[in-house]
């Protein structure tokens, strides 16, 4: 079974600052897709960034960007020039591989982010 | 499309009674997933179902849960016999999950939150 941890469970940044929000899993497996996700105040959750484990670059999406350690078994997630709308909860979540096909996530506990005007 | 809705989006019931839950998928996904989740805690997965075959069923899942995608469209979660320990939002997400377009984003509808009173 895959567990994941997010051990912070708030942060606060001033607007325009650079924060790192981390999260560590743990898996035998070696194919698999880690996730960070966005949830708003009473909206609907969404997709923030993804990172393929067997591509060893780091992906980048705008203002994020991740730091993915494989060996480490850490996703770190850097949100530079934090706004306003940046305030939500943050989830980590791992998706196992499984043939051509994707299956479930599993979350961490989730992070809230405030950003400070 | 305007993605994945859920009805009703709130529910309050009292201990005891049934509850019946709605997720309409984004219209060419073929992979629905229900997750519950508590306050300050990330989701759970439930189940999910490609087309109408139910793939998968948490051990979360007890004998009072059960969740039916008939047409391979819509879904319902049906909760008998509500609890305390129910009281959670339930959400719905929809995936792309086989064929030549395979896309490993979930996308989530608004939740239902429900409170067992």
């Amino acid at each position: 079974a895959q567990t994941v941890t997010q051990s912070q469970p708030e942060m606060s940044v001033q607007e325009a600052e650079t924060v790192t929000l981390s999260c560590t899993y743990d898996t035998s497996e070696s194919n698999y897709y880690l996730f960070w996700y966005k949830q708003p105040p009473s909206r609907q959750m969404i997709l923030v960034i993804r990172q393929e484990a067997y591509k060893q670059q780091n992906a980048t999406e705008n203002r994020f960007s991740v730091n993915f350690q494989k060996a480490a078994k850490s996703f770190s997630l850097k949100i530079s020039d934090s706004q306003l709308g940046d305030t939500a909860m943050y989830f980590c979540a791992f998706m196992k591989h499984v043939g051509g096909a994707n299956s479930k996530l599993t979350f961490g506990k989730g992070i809230t982010l405030s950003v400070r005007p | 499309d305007t993605g994945v809705s859920q009805d009703p989006r709130h529910k309050i019931t009292k201990r005891g009674q049934n509850v019946t839950f709605r997720c309409d998928p984004i219209s060419e996904h073929n992979r629905l997933y229900w997750y519950r989740q508590t306050l300050g805690q990330g989701p759970e997965f439930l189940t999910y179902f490609q087309n109408e075959a139910q793939l998968e069923k948490s051990r979360l899942l007890s004998d009072r849960f059960s969740a039916e995608r008939p047409k391979g469209s819509f879904s319902t979660l049906e909760i008998q016999r509500t609890e305390q320990g129910d009281s959670a939002m339930y959400l719905c997400a929809s995936s792309l999950g086989t064929g030549g377009r395979v896309s490993n984003e979930q996308f989530f509808g608004p939740g239902t939150r429900l409170t067992v009173l």
